[in-house]
């Protein structure tokens, strides 16, 4: 039980274009998601949490127009990066709390984004 | 303001040893302490977990971890590692929720455990 999914696992886009990425809660409600950014050989730098039909609570530093965040149910959320750039390219968790649940998260396989 | 440090970024050690990845924390609330692990090109799964009761808590692959409240630590531990437990090792520890429904979460830089044959 408690599987998250992420779509794409891989992407590849150029520099200027968007690029949406999904995180889904396969077999359990997720009231709150995350998403995590890793760089090479680093740790999870928290971006967003994101709370079922609320906006998403941005970390410092996080750009809120770049990275769009949205969680309209409670299996979903999905994470928009806009006019991408080669700075924006690493790895991408996504993870997601159980509705009520205890307090450990659910992480996906993660998103690998590459822009050229 | 919470942070963690893993003192240790790669732990070389022969198969069938020992093993302990530190973490040490900070934190002006008490907070909640997990362990992940991250094999290559995957997400993280979770090791172990400390809510509140008994400090020395189990996981799975037989890992184990004890929250050391006046030291500030809680580290991981498995009295013989396999080929298999090489990955990468995240402590983390995340706030209780406050009243705005936030909970801070805050990984540490990660231990690589290389297990050698």
């Amino acid at each position: 039980g408690a599987v998250v999914s992420q779509h794409p696992s891989r992407v590849i886009c150029k520099s200027g274009t968007s690029v949406k990425i999904e995180c889904r809660s396969l077999d359990f409600q997720a009231t709150t998601m995350f998403w995590y950014r890793q760089f090479p050989k680093q740790s999870l730098m928290l971006m967003a949490t994101s709370n079922e039909g609320s906006k998403a609570t941005y970390e410092q530093g996080v750009e809120k127009d770049k990275f769009l965040i949205n969680h309209a149910s409670l299996t979903l959320s999905t994470l928009t990066v806009t006019s991408a750039h080669p700075e924006d390219s690493s790895f991408y968790i996504c993870s997601a709390r159980l509705a009520g649940g205890p307090y450990e998260q659910y992480f996906g396989p993660g998103t690998r984004l590459t822009v050229t | 303001a919470q942070s963690v440090t893993q003192l240790d970024s790669q732990v070389p050690v022969f198969e069938e040893a020992p093993v302990e990845l530190r973490c040490n924390y900070s934190s002006s609330v008490s907070v909640y302490l997990f362990w992940y692990v991250q094999y290559p090109n995957q997400g993280l799964q979770l090791l172990l977990k400390y809510l509140s009761g008994s400090t020395l808590v189990k996981g799975i692959n037989g890992f184990e971890a004890e929250f050391n409240k006046s030291q500030t630590s809680f580290h991981l531990r498995k009295p013989s590692v396999h080929i298999s437990d090489t990955a990468e090792y995240f402590c983390a520890v995340i706030s209780p929720w406050d009243s705005g429904g936030y909970q801070k979460v805050t990984f540490g830089i990660g231990t690589k455990l290389q297990v050698i044959p």
